[in-house]
């Protein structure tokens, strides 16, 4: 089965800039989760949805962060205005419900000058 | 408040040896236990799971424990082999929470040939 899906790769922008990052998760899972990845740090949740429903959202600087899942398929997670400690990986992952099987993306990597 | 930690940070063996990797957490109900590997540039892939009622698992050359009275859990990997070069995450995942794991900051593993 094709795995998760993640674009960009990599992103380079300025403080104050904007960016929104694309997840295609794998056909079926109804659980899509977004993960910051700070170097050197492990993973940390941002938000969580059960298709297109947030289930957790307490670890998103709201004030910023936003996602969305339309359809409950795609996702989009964007930043408005970025901070420099907004560098990170990001980091999509989907299961299936009532599982606790996780697939991971292989992320965007996200450096703020 | 939910933290795990890994010991070591990082880890440096010649191609062969057995080794053992730790992760620690502080609160003891925890759901399940899982090992992640990660390649730098890429996401996490799912090494082994150990539900609360288990004590171990194993797949191939690696076998996990789950102590849950002393909040340890640890990674063997037998005979290892510089292709095991990598990140190794642990993270917990508490009941009520799926989705939610807490992750350690990884054991950076290096096998020498």
């Amino acid at each position: 089965e094709a795995g998760v899906a993640q674009s960009p790769r990599y992103k380079i922008i300025e403080k104050r800039q904007s960016v929104a990052f694309w997840c295609n998760p794998i056909s079926g899972h109804a659980t899509l989760y977004w993960y910051q990845q700070i170097l050197g740090q492990g993973p940390k949740l941002l938000i969580q949805f059960q298709n297109n429903g947030v289930v957790d959202d307490s670890q998103l600087p709201k004030d910023r962060f936003s996602a969305e899942r339309l359809k409950g398929v795609d996702s989009t997670l964007k930043i408005q205005p970025a901070k420099l400690e907004d560098s990170a990986v990001y980091l999509c992952a989907s299961s299936q419900k009532g599982t606790y099987g996780y697939t991971f993306g292989s992320g965007t990597r996200l450096t703020v000058v | 408040k939910q933290e795990v930690t890994q010991i070591p940070a990082a880890l440096s063996v010649p191609e062969g040896e057995n080794l053992v990797l730790n992760c620690s957490f502080t609160d003891s109900a925890i759901y399940n236990l899982q090992w992640f590997r990660q390649d730098p540039g890429k996401g996490l892939t799912s090494l082994l799971l150990i539900q609360s009622s288990q004590r171990e698992q194993t797949s191939g050359r690696l076998n996990a424990s789950l102590d849950k009275s002393s909040g340890r859990s640890t990674l063997y990997i037998a005979a290892s082999q510089p292709g095991d070069s990598a990140t190794y995450l642990c993270a917990g995942e508490y009941g009520g929470s799926q989705g939610n794991l807490i992750f350690g900051k990884g054991t950076k593993l290096s096998v020498k040939p």
